[in-house]
């Protein structure tokens, strides 16, 4: 299985500042079709997990620009500026490539 | 608007069977993929498998192949999750997902005697 290692556990972040969360797989997640299939979600408090980016950089309907995904081959990342109140909670990084699908640990975004 | 809307949670022996279904919505069900995910207690995310949009195939995590089965009824729009055997590290909130982006609301499943 493609492992996710996801990086920081933890975020203590500011109001309105910026942060980033490493993701990295264990292997390329360079389909045969030459597509990544590497997507990030946001699991606020109560609710179902909701997507962010797919294919590593686009951002989804409705998501606004203060999220951007970058990365290819094994290393990605998901950038996060002009934190608000809303962007609380735990992301997961989750590759749709290589049966059986993976996902990160996750990592919790707090407030400091 | 697409909506999944999982049930047949509860609390269950260890050793039991289960079925859970996904009623979906507000698109044609017979024209995608569905999918199978659970989260832990501990928040650990764990794709259990998919099926084909006709229910003619259907992928599994290895660890789950043996005690899970994935079927859908189209006429009814409706996803399955059978579940045999179950264990105390089955302990879960199941979703429903078509695609990335869409996902049900989850039900919970607790193993316990």
């Amino acid at each position: 299985d493609v492992v996710m290692t996801q990086t920081p556990v933890s975020l203590s972040v500011s109001l309105g500042g910026q942060t980033s969360i490493s993701c990295r797989s264990s292997q390329s997640l360079v389909h045969s079709d030459g597509n990544t299939y590497l997507y990030w979600y946001l699991q606020k408090p109560g609710q179902s997990p909701q997507l962010l980016i797919y294919k590593v950089s686009n951002r989804f309907s409705g998501v606004p620009d203060r999220f951007s995904g970058s990365g290819s081959g094994t290393d990605f990342t998901l950038k996060i500026s002009r934190v608000e109140p809303e962007d609380l909670g735990v992301y997961y990084c989750y590759q749709g490539t290589h049966y059986p699908y993976t996902f990160g640990a996750g990592t919790k975004l707090e407030l400091k | 608007e697409v909506q999944l809307v999982e049930s047949g949670g509860g609390l269950v022996q260890p050793g039991a069977s289960l079925k859970l279904s996904c009623v979906a919505s507000g698109f044609t069900f017979s024209d995608y993929w569905m999918s199978w995910v659970r989260q832990t207690p501990g928040k650990t995310m764990e794709w259990i498998g998919d099926i084909k949009y006709d229910g003619s195939y259907t992928n599994y995590a290895p660890s789950l192949k043996n005690r899970f089965t994935i079927s859908r009824d189209n006429a009814k729009s409706t996803l399955y999750l059978q579940m045999s055997n179950v264990r105390s590290e089955d302990t879960a909130t199941y979703y429903c997902t078509r695609g990335r982006p869409y996902w049900g609301q989850g039900t919970l499943v607790t193993v316990s005697s």
